[in-house]
């Protein structure tokens, strides 16, 4: 059971450049989640899933884009990258009506 | 808006303190509090609080919810310089599909 696995680890982009990271959990969780975090910021939710083909808006959304074709997969979309979308990247999932959230390890991202 | 406020930000302790961390947060319809420990990786859940005065505990780590006065406290005991860490609060609403509203984090480094 690997929980939540996202790729890449490690990404440097040059502005302008798209880019997609990927998120995958294997605990059959219907509600996942993308979250940026910036130093000293904490976690700012970034989209949202409660199923396979409904997504929504959390509270930073502008510049990215997701979809959910599957309960497995949750892909988060960088179009027209900027420095400003400089950021470690963390996608989680939960049970319904269960507030835990698991965490994927993290993708680091760099745009100069 | 869901607003989550952690104090202090960030300090410093000698191994065997004892460290006491606050969060206090403005959320409508609460459902739950949580604690996560965040290293140089992905957050880990420690407590999910949904009812005031009911102390959860885990090994030298506990933590206690106060719904009429609208705070939570994280305390760790005898610390250890695995303790160093940043310790997030999250508030989560009814009715929110477990989406939850991050504070900034604690940070909290023991030097031996």
């Amino acid at each position: 059971n690997a929980g939540v696995t996202q790729t890449p680890k490690f990404r440097i982009l040059k502005i302008g450049q798209s880019m997609t990271l990927q998120c995958t959990q294997d605990m059959n969780h219907n509600y996942m989640y993308w979250y940026r975090q910036d130093p000293g910021m904490g976690l700012k939710l970034i989209y949202y899933s409660v199923g396979a083909g409904i997504t929504d808006k959390g509270e930073v959304p502008n510049g990215y884009n997701v979809s959910r074709s599957t309960t497995e997969d949750f892909p988060l979309r960088l179009e027209l990258a900027a420095p400003s979308q400089t950021s470690v990247y963390f996608c989680a999932s939960s049970y319904v009506r269960d507030g835990r959230q698991y965490f994927g390890p993290g993708t680091r991202l760099t745009v100069t | 808006e869901d607003k989550v406020v952690q104090s202090p930000l960030s300090l410093v302790v000698h191994e065997g303190d004892t460290v006491t961390l606050n969060c206090s947060y403005e959320v409508t319809n609460f459902r739950s509090l949580l604690w996560y420990k965040q290293e140089k990786k992905a957050p880990t859940f420690l407590f999910m609080l949904t009812s005031s005065g009911i102390e959860k505990k885990s090994g030298r780590l506990s933590s206690i919810l106060d719904k009429k006065e609208l705070f939570s406290i994280l305390n760790i005991t005898a610390t250890q310089t695995g303790d160093s860490a940043i310790y997030l609060c999250a508030v989560e609403a009814l009715y929110g599909n477990n989406r939850l509203a991050f504070g900034k984090g604690n940070q909290v480094v023991v030097i031996p």
